[in-house]
Order: C-alpha cells, then structure tokens, then sequence
C-alpha cells in the first residue's frame, strides 16, 4: 500500500524557517518524481515545487521567489521542503503527492504568526 | 503562468442530477488536465488525469472530455458523497496550475 506520511509543520514567527517532510513507502520511491502542494485557509490549491526521480530537476512556483528548497534523500525515501524567510501568508496545510498525483500525503499545516 | 478558469464558482443540484463543470486555460494544455475532487479536512482526490482517463477506482459516473483550452468534468448522477470541491489542473506548462474550484453543493 502507498503511504506519504507527512511531519514538520507547526507554528513559527515571521522570518523563521521550517523543514517539512515526507516519507514514502509501498513503491519504489527513487524512480518516481515528487511534488508539493499548498492550500491556505478557506483557500484554493497551489502548486509549490516538483523534484525529479533523480534530484537533479527541480521546480518552483514564481511566487516563492527562492525562499523553499526542494530535496529528497532517496536512501530514506524522503522528500523535504525547507521553508525560509517565511511570512504570514505563507500560512497553509502542505502536501506532498506522488508524481502520478494519485497519491498524496494527510497534509501537515504551516502557521506563521508572532 | 497558464491561468485556469473554472465555472460555475457554485452549483447547487439534487442528488440524481447530471454536473456539468467547466474549466477553461487561457493558453492550450493539450490534453495534460486533470480533474480532483476535495472533501472538507481531506487532501485532494485524483479522478480524472489527460483530459479524460478515469483514475484508479474512481466511477464510471465521473468522465472528463475537452482539449486544447476548453474542458469538462461530468457527474452523469450525482450521489450523496459527490457533494464536494472540485479542482482542474494544467501539468502542460511549468509551473503547474490549479483552477479556482467549483463548489457543487446540495439544492
């Protein structure tokens, strides 16, 4: 059975960072790519990143003008999203999902707030 | 940035009715859209991925066509559980973009 068991998130103050993750198991992690996905409250979805099987393509959403970093360690089967200089509205549930997007993980909520 | 339109923003039917939901790209997609539905405090659920293939147990009853820019998802009966948000999204074209939703909610 597929499983995207997320963990990392939480409350931080403005400014400060995170790191998000994602582990993966029931499929042959290092052959697939992986994305996240964000959706603030009362909010519709977006797109954050994407990750190549391979970890040596990676996308981002313009909006995040630099401020995440994407990575996996597939000897863990784990993907991760760091999270920097984070603002208020940056404030979401994040969600990691497989590259086929028929999976994804339960969502682990970001609040950024002094 | 491909942006995604969906209509209605809402639509209220009666369990047993036919939705008929739209979403339109304002540049061609081809045919790399795809169709999710969300439930409340749920992460979203793939039904329809390329236009118009049925993801792995979704039902019949769900179906997707279009191409291009001009797209359909269809719930040809409605039951009680399909009540929900529906989202399309455009992989064509980096970033990838999802569409504002469609709310179908009970008349």
């Amino acid at each position: 059975e597929v499983q995207l068991l997320q963990s990392g998130g939480g409350l931080v103050q403005p400014g400060g960072s995170l790191r998000l993750s994602c582990a993966a198991s029931g499929f042959a992690f290092s052959n697939y790519a992986m994305n996240w996905v964000r959706q603030a409250p009362g909010k519709g979805l977006e797109w954050v990143s994407h990750i190549s099987s391979s970890d040596d393509n990676t996308h981002y959403a313009d909006s995040l003008k630099g401020r995440f970093t994407i990575s996996r360690d597939n000897s863990k089967n784990t993907l991760y999203l760091q999270l920097n200089s984070l603002r208020a509205d940056d404030t979401a549930v994040y969600y990691c999902a497989k590259s086929d997007w028929q999976y994804w993980g339960q969502g682990t909520l970001v609040t950024v707030s002094s | 940035e491909i942006v995604l339109t969906q209509s209605p923003a809402t639509l209220s039917l009666s369990p047993g009715e036919r939705a008929t939901l739209s979403c339109r790209a304002s540049q061609s997609v081809s045919h790399y859209l795809a169709w999710y539905q969300q439930k409340p405090g749920q992460a979203p659920r793939l039904l329809i991925y390329d236009a118009s293939t049925r993801a792995t147990g979704i039902p019949a009853r769900f179906s997707g066509s279009g191409s291009g820019t001009d797209f359909t998802l269809t719930i040809s009966s409605l039951e009680t559980e399909d009540f929900a948000l529906y989202y399309c999204q455009q992989r064509s074209n980096w970033p990838i973009t999802f569409g504002p939703g469609t709310k179908v909610d009970i008349k």
